[in-house]
């Protein structure tokens, strides 16, 4: 079974610019997150997907952050314009059903950011 | 909301035992994970421990709950070059139907 795939799997921009990170989800899963983990720290989890649906952005800063996941799959984060704290690793991960503690999340790689 | 702490580093010898150690402070957090993440990796789930439970164990892996102190820890039995990575203790927090991650403790192992 083929894991979380993200990409590009590095990216640096210069502060003002915009930049979008891609996630493919284990196939079948219902649910995607979107974690920010910035260096030294653990992932925090900016927004949650139920198939196409939203369940939980309530820390995804609005204001320059926007996420899709268009026909319930895949999914993708952009960021406009970037900020230099915005430097960080973008983690998604996927899990088979509803938010539950009871439910593995599967991570992907992630995409380092860099904002210079 | 759950919060959780956790050291941030850990130095041990090959072949010994590894214990890390986490606080938290939702007393009604009914599941408690410890995730790996090995450098340029996601984070892979270890185990978990539900709430009702004291100790759970599984292969080289302890997981102890103190529920009266809201304290959890890991212990790796006979540590190997491979258990190097950071090791992030988290809680599920209820209230916001969201697992909640401390800081990750990086443990090194010395030969």
């Amino acid at each position: 079974e083929a894991g979380v795939a993200q990409s590009p799997r590095y990216k640096i921009i210069e502060k003002r610019q915009s930049v979008a990170f891609w996630c493919n989800p284990i196939s079948g899963h219902a649910t995607l997150y979107w974690y920010q983990q910035i260096l030294g720290q653990g992932p925090k989890l900016l927004i949650q997907f139920q198939n196409n649906g939203v369940v939980d952005d309530s820390q995804l800063p609005k204001d320059r952050f926007s996420a899709e996941r268009l026909k319930g799959v895949d999914s993708t984060l952009k960021i406009q314009p970037a900020k230099l704290e915005d430097s960080a690793v973008y983690l998604c991960a996927s899990s088979s059903g509803l938010a539950d503690p009871r439910e593995t999340q599967y991570f992907g790689p992630g995409t380092r950011l860099l904002v210079l | 909301g759950e919060d959780v702490e956790q050291s941030l580093f850990l130095s041990v010898r090959e072949g010994d035992s590894s214990v890390i150690n986490c606080t938290y402070t939702d007393s009604s957090s009914t599941y408690l994970y410890w995730y790996k993440q090995e450098p340029g990796a996601g984070l892979q789930l270890l185990t978990y421990i539900f709430s009702n439970m004291d100790m759970k164990q599984d292969q080289r892996l302890t997981v102890l709950l103190n529920k009266k102190d809201k304290h959890l820890s890991l212990r790796i039995a006979d540590t190997q070059t491979g258990d190097s990575a950071i090791y992030f203790c988290a809680g599920w927090d209820s209230s916001a139907s969201k697992i909640i991650f401390g800081s990750g403790t990086r443990l090194s192992i010395r030969p």
